[in-house]
């Protein structure tokens, strides 16, 4: 399972696009990047998945560079309802027999503020 | 919506009780996953399953136990209740896109909030 790296948190006024990088320097060939968020007292729920150049669907947008070592998820136009925890997820962790692990971070606390 | 369901959602027990938590799916996802959180913390995994009969530890070293007699059906048991376990349970499911070599999208539940008092 890849190490990321992401920052811890992240303020941002409403309207404005947010921007959050996830470090992988360790990524495998066949790793996709995902990316989750959370609500307090909620479960986390998916954003996007990718594997390279960039993903867009009606919520956010992925970018991920030739080298594939990072990846940055955008949020157009945020707004309060989007404070939230985000999490990148890059692979997965096998433990043989098809069994394997689905391991999240500490996250980015994002904060939007009006 | 996503079809993955927790009960209680809420709970609170006394020291030294036997508890089951309860997830079930109907997505007929083969990969299962329990997780525990605390209020602002990380999300840890306690147990997971990639199929029936199989259940494997997860990185966070937990008391309780879990069991997968169907694919639809995770429960997660504390057989000794303790003030230490009290936190959140989320329970979630996936696919694996084996070809592909990637997770498809987790699902999870609503979580079950527990208190041991």
């Amino acid at each position: 399972l890849a190490k990321t790296t992401q920052p811890i948190s992240m303020d941002s006024y409403e309207g404005q696009e947010v921007n959050i990088t996830c470090s992988h320097n360790n990524i495998a060939t066949n790793d996709y990047i995902t990316w989750y968020q959370q609500f307090p007292s909620q479960g986390p729920r998916f954003i996007i998945q990718g594997y390279k150049t960039k993903v867009t669907n009606e919520v956010a947008s992925l970018f991920i560079p030739a080298d594939r070592k990072s990846s940055t998820l955008s949020l157009p136009r945020v707004s309060l309802s989007d404070t939230a925890v985000y999490y990148c997820l890059v692979g997965v962790s096998y433990s043989g027999a098809g069994s394997y692990q689905l391991t999240f971070g500490k996250g980015t606390k994002l904060s939007v503020i009006p | 919506e996503a079809d993955i369901y927790q009960t209680p959602r809420y709970l609170v027990i006394g020291t030294g009780k036997k508890i089951t938590l309860e997830c079930s799916q109907t997505m007929g996802h083969d990969k299962m996953y329990w997780y525990q959180q605390d209020p602002g913390m990380e999300l840890h995994l306690i147990h997971y399953s990639y199929g029936v009969n199989s259940t494997e530890k997860g990185d966070l070293s937990s008391e309780s136990t879990v069991s997968r007699i169907r694919t639809e059906h995770f429960p997660l048991t504390l057989e000794s209740a303790r003030p230490s376990h009290t936190s959140q349970y989320l329970c979630a499911s996936s696919e694996y896109a084996g070809g592909q070599g990637r997770v498809t999208e987790a699902f999870f539940g609503q979580g079950t909030r527990l208190t041991v008092v």
